[in-house]
């Protein structure tokens, strides 16, 4: 059964440094969609990206964000400058079409900001 | 987006069937009612989905009543491995991209 994968499973960063996740989509999906949970919180939504260039964001998802898709298998997601606060899992999802509400999420990048 | 309320916790003996109930009394015509289950570390892993009356697939029931203010997920005969955190998620999904509003779920035990 296809699955979404990400890398690395656990990232560790210092505050202030740049980190880049990044998730594999299912191949014949066309919506790629990052979230993230804070430990003991619930799952927030922080973009969607279609065709090249993002679809919705969050208040989350500010500046100091970004998403690409540097070839036709790979999504990531830049956070430019980390911060104390960025530390939650973080899940990559993709959909087949925007027609559905199903989406299929990765495992998740822990990311923990020292 | 229509606000859902669901129970904080729930407990179950392994074998029983579960039913988790879900109020959305502000959902909207064309909002369709969605549900996820978390397991710890996961990521999300979609259930089922519906708009009215019953749907039924190979792992769970969703239960809509006419007026559609509220739904119920049954599991049946749970086991262990159903352990974990349930969400209730209602959107409409055919205006664009659809991007998933979770709450703060239903978490169940299943008790040996």
């Amino acid at each position: 059964e296809p699955e979404v994968t990400q890398t690395p499973s656990h990232q560790v960063t210092q505050m202030g440094q740049e980190v880049i996740l990044r998730c594999v989509p299912i191949s014949n999906h066309l919506y790629f969609y990052w979230y993230r949970q804070i430990l003991g919180q619930k799952v927030e939504f922080l973009v969607s990206f279609y065709n090249n260039e993002i679809s919705e964001k969050s208040e989350i998802f500010d500046d100091q964000f970004s998403v690409e898709r540097p070839d036709g298998s790979n999504f990531t997601l830049k956070i430019r400058s980390t911060k104390l606060e960025d530390s939650a899992m973080y899940f990559c999802a993709s959909s087949e079409d925007y027609r559905t509400n199903e989406q299929f999420f990765g495992p998740g990048t822990r990311l923990t900001v020292l | 987006l229509a606000k859902t309320t669901q129970p904080i916790s729930m407990d179950s003996y392994e074998g029983q069937e579960v039913n988790i109930t879900c109020s959305h009394n502000n959902i909207a015509t064309n909002d369709y009612i969605t549900w996820y289950q978390q397991f710890p570390s996961q990521g999300p892993r979609f259930i089922i989905q519906g708009y009215k009356t019953k749907v039924t697939n190979e792992v769970a029931s969703l239960f809509i009543p006419a007026d559609r203010k509220s739904s119920t997920l049954s599991l049946p005969r749970v086991s262990l491995s159903d352990t974990a955190v349930y969400y209730c998620l209602v959107g409409d999904f055919e205006t664009g991209a659809n991007n998933l509003f979770f709450g703060t779920g239903t978490r169940l035990t299943v008790i040996p």
